[in-house]
C-alpha cells in the first residue's frame, strides 16, 4: 500500500526563525513525485513545492526546500524565515504516475504555527 | 487567472437527506478531482475526471455517492442519502495533467446532523 506519514500533528515557531517539517512514504514505485501543499485557515490547499523522485538534488522555493532522502524514503520540509503568513497545515503529498495517474495520496498533516 | 469555484461553500443537512456540490474547474484543465477531507485528516481522492470520463472511482462509496462532469467541464458530486460520517469539507481539483500539480478549490463544509 502506498501510504505517508506525518508524525508531527502541531509545530510551532517563532517568526524569522526555521522549522522543519517532517515526512516519510512507503511505496514500491521508482519513478514517483513529492510535494508539499499548505493549507491556511480559509482552506484553499496551494502547492509549496514539488521534488521529482529522479531528481537527486533537493528542490527549493524562496523560503522553502526540501531534503530528499530517497533511500530512507523521507522528504522533509524546512522553512527559513519564517512569516506569520506561513501559520497553516502542511500536507505532504505523493503522486505515482504509471500506476495512479496524476491523483494525490496524503499524509495526516502538521499544524504549523508562527508566533510573532 | 480564475480559480477553482465551488458552491455552496457551507451545508448543513439531516442524516438521509440528499445533498449536491457543485464545481467549475480552471478553464482548459481536462482533469478534474473530488477529494473529501475529515475534520483533522488529509484529504482523500473520492473520483477523477479526464474530461467527462472517470479515470479513478475506486474509493467513491457508490451506494451514496454519485459524480458526474457532462461536457468534461463543470461537474456535481451527490450524496444521497447522507450519513453523520459523510460530514467533511468536499474539495475540487483541476490540473492540466502535470503529476500531483492541481489547483483547489475553497471546499464545501458539510455537516450532517
Amino acid at each position: 500500500a502506498q501510504t505517508v506519514t506525518q508524525s508531527q500533528p502541531e509545530m510551532s515557531v517563532q517568526e524569522a526563525e526555521t522549522v522543519t517539517l517532517s515526512c516519510t512514504y512507503d511505496t514500491s514505485e521508482s519513478n514517483y513525485y513529492l510535494f508539499w501543499y499548505k493549507q491556511p485557515p480559509s482552506r484553499q490547499m496551494i502547492l509549496v513545492i514539488r521534488q521529482e523522485a529522479y531528481k537527486q538534488q533537493n528542490a527549493t522555493e524562496n523560503r522553502f526546500s526540501v531534503n530528499f532522502q530517497k533511500a530512507a524514503k523521507s522528504f522533509s520540509l524546512k522553512i527559513s524565515d519564517s512569516q506569520l503568513g506561513d501559520t497553516a497545515m502542511y500536507f505532504c503529498a505523493f503522486s505515482i504516475p504509471e500506476t495512479s495517474g496524476s491523483r494525490l495520496t496524503f499524509g495526516e498533516g502538521t499544524q504549523l504555527t508562527v508566533n510573532p | 487567472e480564475a480559480g477553482v469555484a465551488q458552491s455552496p461553500r457551507y451545508k448543513i443537512i439531516e442524516k438521509r437527506q440528499s445533498v449536491a456540490f457543485w464545481c467549475n474547474p480552471i478553464s482548459g484543465h481536462a482533469t478534474l478531482y473530488w477529494y473529501q477531507q475529515i475534520l483533522g485528516q488529509g484529504p482523500k481522492l473520492l473520483i477523477q475526471f479526464q474530461n467527462n470520463g472517470v479515470v479513478d472511482d475506486s474509493q467513491l462509496p457508490k451506494d451514496r455517492f454519485s459524480a458526474e462532469r457532462l461536457k468534461g467541464v463543470d461537474s456535481t458530486l451527490k450524496i444521497q442519502p447522507a450519513k453523520l460520517e459523510d460530514s467533511a469539507v468536499y474539495l475540487c481539483a483541476s490540473s492540466l495533467g502535470t503529476p500531483g500539480r492541481q489547483f483547489f478549490g475553497p471546499g464545501t463544509r458539510l455537516t450532517v446532523l
